[in-house]
């Protein structure tokens, strides 16, 4: 099975623009949540979707947004870019939606400077 | 509310010799608790995981972590280990009985020296 696939790989912005990232989740995965990591607060927990639906958001101003397709590929949206937007955002699926106690399988991110 | 502690930002370790790299964790109910290693530049991979029964569980790459519920630890530790070990380790917890979304902790930079 191919593993998550997410593209970019690498974007540059400038402050005030907006950015899309894409996510592929493994086949048979419905569940893609979505992560922003820096060196200075880790790894946070964006949101997270399940069937076409946001199941469970974090704590991020609604300039962040996403969105998932009937084929389970995901989207995230970033508007009116900030310099603290610089980060690796990262992609996760897994199986069920139902089972808290599978893993994620993490894609390879997406590296975003805000310049 | 659920947590994880990482207490050390870095461990450094001889190749050869064995390493452990501490997790500490906070739920209300009981836990699922997993590892996962992050590579330069890559995504996080995933190690092992408790869920219940055997406190020691084995995972990839000769890993392997023991649950303790009375010190709520879930320690990884490799009796051996390898310059390629060296990577950024991260743990995380889910609440059985709460929220769906896991909790990670801030990471543990391992450095294995020749």
């Amino acid at each position: 099975k191919a593993g998550v696939t997410q593209t970019p790989r690498y974007l540059i912005k400038t402050r005030g623009q907006q950015v899309t990232l894409s996510c592929s989740p493994i086949s048979g995965h419905r569940s893609v949540s979505w992560y922003q990591q820096t060196p200075g607060q880790g790894l946070q927990f964006l949101f997270e979707y399940f069937s076409e639906t946001q199941r469970n958001k974090g704590n991020f101003p609604g300039r962040f947004s996403g969105r998932q397709f009937s084929n389970s590929r995901s989207e995230m949206n970033v508007s009116t870019l900030e310099l603290g937007d610089s980060a690796l955002y990262l992609c996760a699926s897994q199986t069920s939606g139902g089972n808290s106690y599978n893993e994620q399988f993490f894609g390879p991110g997406t590296r975003l400077t805000v310049l | 509310a659920q947590s994880v502690a990482q207490p050390e930002d870095q461990v450094n370790v001889a190749e050869g010799n064995p390493l452990t790299v501490k997790c500490t964790y906070s739920v209300s109910g009981n836990p699922y608790l997993f590892w996962y290693v992050q590579y330069p530049n890559r995504g996080l991979q995933f190690l092992l995981k408790y869920i219940t029964g055997d406190n020691l569980v084995k995972g990839s790459y000769g890993f392997e972590a023991e649950f303790n519920k009375s010190q709520t630890s879930f320690h990884l530790k490799k009796p051996s280990a390898l310059v390629s070990d060296s990577a950024l380790y991260f743990c995380a917890v889910r609440d059985k009985g709460g929220s769906y979304i896991p909790t990670f902790g801030r990471g543990t930079s391992l450095i294995v020296h020749p």
